[in-house]
């Protein structure tokens, strides 16, 4: 069964940082791109960032560059989101998912709830 | 950023019901289109892509068409389990987007 975990969110001041993990199994990890997707509260979907299967692509929406950085561990099956300079508009459920094909979010984790405030 | 716009943004149907939600997009996507759904405190579940091939698992009262810019996700029978939140996303340029949601509640 295809599973994706997240985990490290929490409850942090503006400026701050923080890194969430997603664990992943059930796949051939390193066979698929991962994405990060965020839902801020009572808000609608958006994509965040995502990487490619041996990590040497990575792409991100405007409004977190400089600031957010994606990785992987192929070995430990494992996703990582590192978020620096939080801002309050960080503020949202983050979401692990992976990509079926190009852009096709076919599972997704529960999420982990990132809060930024003072 | 290609703009997703999702019509209406709410609406109120009773089991039975065929109800259809549109997707627009602010320029061409060449198909690149998938749909979700999503139920309150859950993640979103993958419906369609590539406008409308089903994933596996879905019902088939669900169906997907559209071209160019102007998409839409059909419920030929709408059931209860089908209330929910819906979202289109398109996938053919960076940064993906999605639309706004369409809120399907009981009548």
């Amino acid at each position: 069964e295809v599973q994706v975990v997240e985990s490290g969110g929490g409850l942090v001041q503006p400026g701050g940082s923080l890194r969430l993990s997603c664990a992943a199994s059930g796949f051939t990890f390193s066979n698929y791109r991962m994405t990060w997707v965020r839902q801020a509260p009572g808000k609608g979907l958006e994509w965040v960032a995502n990487i490619m299967q041996d990590g040497s692509e990575k792409n991100y929406v405007d409004s977190v560059k400089g600031r957010f950085t994606i990785s992987r561990d192929n070995a430990k099956n494992s996703l990582n989101l590192q978020m620096n300079s939080l801002r309050v508009e960080d503020t949202a459920v983050y979401y692990c998912t992976r990509e079926k094909y190009g852009g096709q979010l076919d599972f997704w984790g529960q999420g982990t709830l990132v809060t930024v405030s003072s | 950023a290609i703009r997703m716009t999702q019509s209406p943004s709410s609406f109120s149907a009773s089991t039975g019901d065929r109800v259809t939600i549109t997707c627009r997009a602010s320029q061409g996507i060449s198909g690149h289109l998938a749909w979700y759904q999503q139920k309150p405190g859950k993640a979103p579940k993958f419906l369609i892509y590539a406008v409308s091939t089903l994933q596996s698992g879905v019902p088939s009262r669900f169906s997907g068409s559209g071209s160019g810019t102007d998409f839409t996700l059909t419920i030929s029978y709408l059931q209860s389990e089908d209330f929910a939140t819906y979202y289109c996303q398109q996938y053919y340029s960076y940064p993906w987007t999605f639309g706004q949601g369409t809120k399907v509640e009981i009548k």
